[in-house]
């Protein structure tokens, strides 16, 4: 099994809503990590996690919390969100391993597209 | 903060010509990776090559790195009109393995 599933697929909400996206993987990987993307634009990285601790926060705003509650899921949780916040979400997974952690592809799911009112 | 610029930004041939795109980056890397996107959809893993590489093959696809020019290029031979995508190139620097950073993107659009 080589997928990595996002929930869901699209999601409309207000600027005053709570919502999570959610994002599951079952290769045994121990890097997991939040993108948002808009369009005709790269991937922008947001989160990393790694055995399940948060090793990067790119400077995103609080609207946006992580959260890894084991080693195959990851959440990102909304609230509060902005109009600019809009765009497609994208979780990815990687296979730790050796010194620098790092070792190769990133396995992307389809994303959860946003768009908030 | 963007690694990588890309050019073209969008690139348009005909099936069967081969596709060229160029990708520079600004800092040194352990590896340097391509990606493709179809529209609205996920990424997919295309080719990695090590920053103590210089050509690699998959396929229809060749990719060459320069680090001392901080450039890589994709090669995509004999293209098809599945080919039709965005294709970036991203890396991940020295001082932080975790942080893959995509470059700008070139869009193919491959025409029948």
């Amino acid at each position: 099994d080589t997928e990595v599933t996002q929930t869901p697929k699209h999601l409309v909400m207000g600027m005053t809503n709570k919502k999570s996206l959610k994002c599951e993987q079952h290769m045994g990987h121990r890097a997991m990590y939040w993108y948002k993307q808009k369009a005709k634009k790269p991937p922008e990285l947001m989160f990393v996690y790694s055995y399940e601790k948060l090793s990067i926060n790119e400077s995103v705003p609080s609207r946006f919390s992580p959260e890894c509650p084991n080693s195959s899921l990851l959440n990102l949780h909304l609230h509060a969100l902005q109009p600019e916040d809009s765009a497609l979400y994208l979780c990815a997974s990687s296979q730790e391993g050796g010194v620098g952690g790092f070792t190769g592809e990133l396995f992307f799911g389809e994303g959860s597209r946003l768009t908030v009112l | 903060s963007q690694q990588g610029e890309e050019d073209p930004q969008a690139l348009s041939i005909q099936e069967g010509e081969n596709a060229t795109m160029n990708c520079s980056y600004k800092t040194s890397i352990n590896n340097l990776q391509w990606y493709r996107q179809n529209s609205g959809r996920g990424l997919v893993h295309l080719i990695l090559i090590r920053s103590n590489e210089r050509e690699k093959h998959s396929g229809r696809l060749r990719v060459t790195l320069d680090t001392s020019k901080k450039s890589s290029s994709l090669l995509i031979t004999a293209s098809r009109a599945a080919d039709t995508a965005s294709y970036f190139c991203a890396t991940d620097a020295q001082d932080s393995s975790y942080k893959l950073i995509f470059g700008s993107g070139t869009r193919l659009l491959v025409r029948p």
